[in-house]
């Protein structure tokens, strides 16, 4: 079965950090550019970081530039995310997904909670 | 930043009822290179359509996508109870690629 499966959510206090953890099967991992996704309570989609099948390319948007680390261990199939410097407004629900310029796999999503 | 922004808001019908949403771009979307997706309460987003009118894996005809350069349509033509949801098109023609605000289809 393809499956993209997150990891490493929780609450977490501003300014604190956290490391999200994105585990593919049912496909080859290596061959895709995977990117990380967040919604907001109530609110809509907004693409946080980008990186291609190899791992050498990244971006991210403006809202978490220097801030977050997108990497990738494609001999564990896994997609990661550091997250630093944490604010109330990165809580959101995050979910990774291949890319292949539109985005075909998604995992549940994992809940990120930034509050004292 | 390629703006896309979706219409209505809020799409109120009945099941049976064909659902038209439309997604304008600020520019033009080079090659069709437009997707849409369906997201209900709770679960994550799912491709329906990519490159302005090809439909996924395991999506029924009764949902279309076309249209090209600055607006684009995703026509559902009879809606069934599980299609009510909020529906979401995303750009993937220049960086960043953006998505739309959505568009809520509802019960009426």
């Amino acid at each position: 079965e393809v499956q993209l499966l997150e990891s490493g959510g929780g609450l977490v206090q501003p300014g604190g950090s956290l490391r999200l953890s994105c585990v593919a099967s049912g496909f080859t991992f290596s061959n895709y550019g995977m990117i990380w996704v967040r919604q907001a309570p109530g609110k809509g989609l907004e693409r946080v970081s980008g990186i291609n099948n190899g791992g050498s390319v990244t971006n991210y948007a403006d809202s978490v530039e220097g801030r977050y680390t997108i990497s990738r261990d494609n001999s564990k199939n896994t997609l990661y995310l550091q997250m630093s410097s944490l604010r109330a407004d990165d809580t959101a629900v995050y979910y990774c997904a291949t890319s292949t310029g539109y985005y075909g796999i998604w995992g549940q999503g994992t809940q990120v909670t930034v509050s004292s | 930043e390629v703006v896309l922004t979706q219409s209505p808001g809020t799409l109120s019908l009945s099941p049976g009822e064909r659902a038209t949403l439309s997604c304008r771009a600020s520019q033009s979307v080079s090659s069709g290179k437009l997707a849409w997706y369906q997201q209900k309460p709770g679960q994550a987003p799912r491709l329906l359509i990519y490159g302005a009118s090809n439909r996924a894996t395991g999506i029924p005809d009764t949902f279309s996508g076309s249209g090209s350069g600055t607006d684009f349509t995703l026509t559902i033509t009879r809606l069934e109870p599980e299609d009510f949801a909020v529906y979401y098109c995303q750009q993937y023609s220049d960086s960043p690629r953006t998505f739309g605000q959505g568009t809520r289809v509802e019960i009426k």
